[in-house]
Order: structure tokens, then C-alpha cells, then sequence
């Protein structure tokens, strides 16, 4: 049981660049969800899924786009990479958001340089 | 729209003392709280997890507690270890079809030997 998997750990991309950030959990979890960490801003939600062909936007999702083909993955692309996504990327999963008793599980994080 | 604060940003502390971390949340219609630690350059793992029907929970030295009429949780750390220098964060699961958990900015505890 991996848990949640984010590739890769650390890119550097230059600005206009595209990428696509990979997330993967084998838990049978419903909801999956992206976030971005920066100093002084704390989490904030880029695009949650609440199960397979249904995605949605959440605080931050200008210059990104998800996809859910599956119930497992979850892959976050950035469509022309600029300096201001210079961050830590974090992909969070849980059985159901519906529910109160439902913990949300964190990969490990991807490190993303725009230079 | 749902505003958490934790104070305070930073505390220090020597090994084997009690402490408390703070967070407040401005919207009561809450569906769970949930507390984090975060080490350095790592993700975040779930400690507790408080439903709003529920008042406290216990894991080991950690004792978290909610009161939601006052948008308030602590959570509690028992003689307190080095091992336990991290960024702890809380995360407030709120009602409405948004799905969002909007997360405090996170208290840097440093437990010195």
C-alpha cells in the first residue's frame, strides 16, 4: 500500500514551458485534490475531483488543468509555465470529502522551479 | 468565507515541557478539524481528526480539542520531545458544495534538548 505517490520530486522549467505533474493513489479514494504551499500564503487548493470524469476548480486555478480518467490518477498540468508557479505542489486524497469522518491523506510533495 | 488563524506563528520550547497550540476559524458550520505535522521539506501526515460532533481526541501525547461555538481547537502536546520540532497545521473542513479545506498558516515548534 503506497499511499499517495507524487513524480516527480523536484523540476526546473523555464518559463513557457508545459509539464505534468503525476499523482496516483491506490486506496480506492474518491476525492483527490492539488494544492500549493508558498511561504507567508499556506495551502491553498489549485483543483479537487470528487470521483473519475468529474473535476472542479478551487482558490488558485489560472494556468492549470486537471483530468481524471481514472479513480487513481490525477495528473495536474501546467500549460505555460511562468516564474509566479515557483512552488511546492501537493496532492491530497481522501475516501470521501462528503463525509466528516474522512482523513486526508498527502503525497510526499513536488518541488517546481520556473525560471 | 472561512478564515483560520494559528497562533502563534512560532514557539520554542525546552525537552519535556507541556504545551498548547492554538486555532480559531470564523465560520462554526464546520464538518470536521483536522491537525497536521509538517517536517522540513516533506509532506503533510494527519494526526488527529476532530468531527464537529465530537469535542476531543486522544493519539499517544496528543490531545486535540474543538469547541465550535467558539471557532476554537487546541491541540495539546504532553511532555514534549525533540523529536517533535515540526510545523503543525490545522485544516478546517467547512459545508457547501466547494468540497474545501481551508488550512491555517502553521505553528514552528522547536523542542530544544
Amino acid at each position: 500500500n503506497a499511499g499517495v505517490t507524487q513524480t516527480p520530486k523536484f523540476q526546473v522549467l523555464k518559463t513557457g514551458q508545459s509539464m505534468t505533474l503525476q499523482c496516483a493513489q491506490d486506496m480506492n479514494h474518491e476525492y483527490m485534490s492539488w494544492y500549493r504551499q508558498d511561504p507567508g500564503m499556506g495551502l491553498r487548493l489549485i483543483h479537487y475531483s470528487v470521483g473519475a470524469g468529474i473535476t472542479d476548480q478551487g482558490e488558485v486555478p489560472n494556468g492549470y488543468n486537471v483530468s481524471r480518467s481514472t479513480t487513481e490518477d490525477f495528473p495536474l498540468r501546467l500549460l505555460s509555465a511562468a516564474p509566479s508557479q515557483t512552488s511546492v505542489y501537493f496532492c491530497a486524497s481522501s475516501y470521501s470529502i462528503k463525509s466528516g469522518a474522512n482523513v486526508l491523506t498527502f503525497g510526499a510533495g513536488s518541488r517546481l522551479t520556473v525560471l | 468565507k472561512q478564515e483560520v488563524t494559528q497562533i502563534p506563528a512560532a514557539l520554542s520550547v525546552p525537552e519535556g515541557e507541556n504545551l498548547v497550540l492554538n486555532c480559531s476559524f470564523t465560520d462554526s458550520a464546520i464538518y470536521n478539524l483536522q491537525w497536521f505535522r509538517q517536517d522540513p521539506g516533506k509532506g503533510l501526515t494527519s494526526l488527529l481528526l476532530i468531527q464537529s460532533s465530537q469535542r476531543e481526541q486522544t493519539s499517544g501525547r496528543l490531545n486535540a480539542s474543538l469547541d465550535k461555538s467558539s471557532g476554537r481547537s487546541t491541540l495539546y502536546i504532553a511532555a514534549s520531545q525533540p523529536g517533535d520540532s515540526a510545523t503543525y497545521l490545522c485544516a478546517v473542513k467547512s459545508g457547501g458544495s466547494n468540497y474545501k479545506l481551508t488550512f491555517g498558516k502553521g505553528t514552528l515548534l522547536t523542542v530544544n534538548p
